[in-house]
């Protein structure tokens, strides 16, 4: 089945300093690939996603960009800010069943 | 537009309770429904899903079942709890391949097991 690594497992920026998170799959048939924000005891929330027709998307200060040859997908946080301290989980589907393989998640803190 | 209802939200339960947690889906059929646990400060573990009424796929063995009685509603079971089983239940849905394979979480329920 589908393996989702995240790396690193933690990340300290300092306010204003841009962040990436990045994410390898193991599964060439994965088309898409979501990444989900979840801050200190609340649920996970999807901030963007992208599927594999497209090589980047962007949503104001975040973006994600694919690399399907490379089986490998970045999040990008420009001028980062102290909420965005948070743990992000990227994922990875195939498709039909929806079922989606989370990475173990990434620690962002974000220094003020 | 489509919610996602989790309840309760916490509860603290003694070893060998029986344990249930409900979850609803409003505004969309036949959705997907996903059960996940994360346990302190740790990762999202899939414990079960459904793609329909009492179709129920297990993905670790363990002492917690589910079921799924309605098109939107998911329940997960536990006969005797255990220490282990505490932690940060999450219910989740996504919708048809047709609508994307987004999965939407629930507000989550926080067990603890004394």
């Amino acid at each position: 089945g589908e393996n989702v690594e995240q790396h690193p497992s933690t990340l300290s920026v300092q306010e204003g300093d841009s962040a990436v998170i990045k994410c390898t799959y193991s599964d060439s048939a994965s088309n898409y690939f979501p990444w989900y924000k979840q801050e200190l005891g609340k649920r996970p929330q999807l901030i963007i996603d992208i599927r594999s027709n497209v090589g980047e998307k962007k949503d104001q200060r975040i973006a994600v960009t694919l690399n399907k040859t490379a089986k490998h997908f970045s999040l990008h946080i420009t001028e980062t800010q102290p909420e965005d301290s948070a743990v992000y989980f990227c994922a990875a589907s195939t498709g039909a069943n929806s079922k989606l393989t989370f990475g173990k998640g990434i620690t962002l803190s974000v220094r003020p | 537009s489509q919610t996602i209802h989790q309840w309760p939200a916490t509860l603290v339960q003694p070893v060998g309770s029986p344990l249930s947690l409900e979850c609803t889906v409003e505004g969309t059929s036949n959705p997907n429904l996903y059960w996940y646990r994360q346990a302190a400060g740790r990762g999202l573990q899939l414990l079960f899903y459904s793609v329909g009424i009492g179709q129920i796929s297990s993905e670790v063995p363990q002492n917690l079942s589910a079921s799924r009685p309605q098109d939107r509603q998911f329940i997960l079971s536990s006969k005797k709890l255990l220490l282990s089983d505490s932690g940060f239940y999450l219910c989740a849905w996504s919708g048809t391949v047709l609508s994307g394979n987004t999965i939407y979480f629930g507000e989550g329920s926080w067990l603890t097991v004394v």
